[in-house]
């Protein structure tokens, strides 16, 4: 089963901009759009927060982006605040399964 | 609105086994794939499986695969995970979600997450 890497943990302050990766996605054709990404606050369910890269749900602030570059995503969130510490978790589809990356903590300073 | 609503906690022994439930609400159930993800205390999320409430058709992680399955009850609207030979590191919180579209699609809208504690 394939794995997809984040990093641990990524921090900013109010305000600024940060990007989480996650590395190994199905970089396929065909399936390179089913890249999505969750919000999870503590004790919550995760909340879909970007689907086929760089769709937003309804709801979802237009602060969060999606972007892709070979086999790695990318989560941009933009004018950081306080409500966005929260762990992301990324997932990618292969041969019939979701996988998913071990989550990265964002710490507002 | 769409709505995903699950069974109460459970404790079990090693060896056992433990069922699950997913009430949806607001859409039409068939339409869209419903998954299994777990979460290990202090973990991460884990993909389990989804079915087709349509066909009743099952995918697997390879991981789980012989342990569970899913199964649902379209003239109630509920799908259902049912894990046996439960191990203590099974222990962990199981959400039920549905997909956003139809066919091979991410799960988007979950639910509440079931509390299962394995201990002896």
């Amino acid at each position: 089963q394939s794995a997809l890497t984040q990093p641990a943990s990524v921090s900013g302050s109010p305000g600024q901009s940060i990007t989480i990766s996650c590395s190994g996605i199905n970089s396929d054709v065909g399936y390179y759009k089913y890249v999505s990404w969750y919000q999870q606050h503590p004790g919550k369910a995760p909340k879909f927060t970007i689907y086929e890269v760089n769709k937003r749900p309804l709801g979802v602030s237009n602060r969060f982006s999606g972007s892709t570059s070979g086999n790695t995503a990318s989560l941009t969130i933009s004018g950081l605040q306080a409500e966005d510490e929260a762990v992301y978790y990324c997932t990618s589809f292969f041969s019939g399964t979701w996988v998913f990356g071990g989550g990265t903590k964002v710490t507002v300073l | 609105q769409v709505q995903l609503v699950q069974s109460g906690a459970e404790v079990k022994k090693p060896g056992a086994a433990v069922r699950v439930s997913c009430k949806a609400s607001g859409y039409t159930f068939a339409s869209y794939y419903m998954h299994w993800v777990r979460q290990a205390p202090g973990q991460g999320l884990e993909w389990m499986g989804r079915i087709n409430p349509d066909n009743g058709g099952t995918k697997y992680s390879q991981k789980f695969q012989g342990r569970v399955k899913l199964t649902r009850d379209t003239s109630i609207d509920t799908a259902y995970l049912e894990f046996t030979r439960l191990r203590l590191d099974d222990t962990a919180v199981y959400f039920c979600a549905a997909a956003y579209c139809g066919g091979d699609c991410p799960p988007s809208f979950w639910g509440q997450g079931t509390l299962v504690t394995v201990s002896s």
